[in-house]
């Protein structure tokens, strides 16, 4: 079956420490997402990609990087200038910027 | 202010309807969303209904849209223990130009046996 597959499930990062998270998508959709939720906020938009190797910033981009090298992976790496990284991490796909979007299971990253 | 607004919380008893309710502000979008979240697990599309249409029924679910008053509704009948979650509503609008969905807060649904 297709989907969108983010690993790993739960991340513990020491300070300083980058980190990064894992999204791949079978879907063959040209467009993909990463989102943070905190409780009670909602999702809000890191960056997303419209097509292979290139990649906008969302609204909260400060402390985030991202590539878009394949069509199938884009990874999300958590630099040491995020200084509240604790969240939930959500990475989506869709086959096109206005089309409905397809979620992965997730990743938790916690400060150690 | 938002874009999407959602009620945080409903409680409904099992078997009774559940209404949960969303306005949103960007009248340009073809089409909304309605996700819904399980604990620790990413948003499931659950509907979505195109501007063009004021209802849209699905099993148990009914999408009611209201494009004067930019009011959205998703209406499931006969709530199981089983539909607790968070339910997202979302609209691909116009705004800045891209069509980057927007996101309510989320409505966390709690039925009680």
């Amino acid at each position: 079956d297709g989907g969108i597959t983010q690993s790993p499930k739960y991340l513990f990062r020491k300070e300083g420490q980058n980190v990064t998270l894992s999204c791949e998508q079978n879907l063959n959709h040209d467009a993909m997402y990463w989102y943070r939720q905190d409780p009670g906020q909602g999702l809000r938009l890191i960056y997303y990609s419209q097509i292979v190797n290139d990649f906008q910033k969302g609204d909260i981009a400060e402390g985030y990087s991202v590539s878009r090298e394949k069509k199938e992976s884009f990874p999300l790496t958590v630099t040491s200038a995020q200084k509240n990284p604790t969240a939930f991490y959500l990475c989506a796909s869709s086959p096109s910027l206005s089309e409905p979007q397809h979620f992965g299971d997730g990743t938790r990253l916690s400060i150690l | 202010g938002e874009d999407v607004e959602q009620s945080l919380f409903l409680s409904v008893r099992e078997g009774d309807s559940s209404v949960i309710n969303c306005t949103y502000t960007d009248s340009s979008s073809t089409y909304l969303y309605w996700y819904k979240q399980e604990p620790g697990a990413g948003l499931q599309l659950l509907t979505y209904i195109f501007s063009n249409m004021d209802m849209k029924q699905d099993q148990r679910l009914t999408v009611l849209l209201n494009k004067k008053d930019k009011h959205l509704s998703l209406r499931i009948a006969d709530t199981q223990t089983g539909d607790s979650a968070i339910y997202f509503c979302a609209e691909p609008g116009l705004g800045g130009g891209s069509y980057i969905p927007t996101f309510g807060r989320g409505t966390s649904l709690i039925v009680h046996p």
